[in-house]
């Protein structure tokens, strides 16, 4: 079983919808991400987690929203999605211990906004 | 704040041809990680390599090498005899040290297309 997991794996909405977007992960890490990939501009932060009560803000949070249920799980949701946000979303953990420590993908949600 | 570019988007070439992907990256700390990771067309960022500034020492693993240059702040990646499976985006990535959050800078991502 993969080790970080997201769901949906695909998803199409309209303009003006909430979605939220899950992540679980088994790696027992503390630090979770939510990344956004668009075509040339590679990967950009959106949010961070140190652990349940800590929630960051990351390159790119407007629009956006998250909560960390548990240490497993961080959603990532749009309060009211825009076509702009169409984009290819990557749930990442890593180990406590700061820089350098690998950070593990999850397999990405494509999510189209109409 | 820091920077990472790859200057080339594409890059195609015929099976078995060596290929560098190059890596530029800009900042002011002495303390930075430096990755690579491997984008297939299924979608998923698979981890290449980490390297930390104070390691300029070249290292390879069987078909991949990186070169690392502090000097010229670049971080190159070669694969030789390339394959039509090394088919996949590409993409360089920055961390600092003193930033807590471990916070991935990615570089735009280099496509890669090996044709057979």
């Amino acid at each position: 079983d993969a080790d970080v997991t997201q769901t949906p794996r695909n998803r199409i909405t309209k303009t003006g919808k909430r979605i939220m977007l899950e992540c679980s992960q088994t790696k027992g890490h503390d630090r979770m991400y939510w990344y956004r990939q668009d075509p040339g501009l590679g990967l950009r932060l959106i949010y961070y987690s140190f652990d349940v009560k800590d929630i960051n803000k990351g390159e790119i949070s407007d629009g956006y929203s998250v909560s960390r249920q548990a240490q497993a799980k961080f959603s990532l949701s749009l309060e009211s999605a825009i076509p702009n946000q169409t984009a290819l979303y990557f749930c990442a953990t890593s180990d406590t211990g700061g820089a350098g420590y690998e950070q593990y993908f999850g397999p990405g949600t494509r999510l189209t906004v109409t | 704040a820091q920077k990472v570019t790859q200057a080339q988007t594409e890059i195609s070439v015929v099976e078995k041809e060596d290929v560098t992907l190059d890596c530029v990256y800009e900042t002011r700390d002495t303390t930075y990680y430096l990755f690579w990771y491997k984008q297939p067309p299924s979608g998923e960022l698979v981890f290449l390599i980490r390297r930390n500034s104070f390691d300029e020492q070249n290292e390879i693993s069987g078909r991949y090498s990186w070169n690392f240059q502090k000097s010229t702040s670049s971080f190159n990646f070669t694969i030789t005899a390339s394959q039509v499976v090394d088919s996949a985006v590409y993409f360089c990535a920055l961390t600092l040290r003193g930033n807590a959050g471990n916070m991935l800078t990615f570089g735009g991502g280099t496509r890669l297309m090996v044709k057979p």
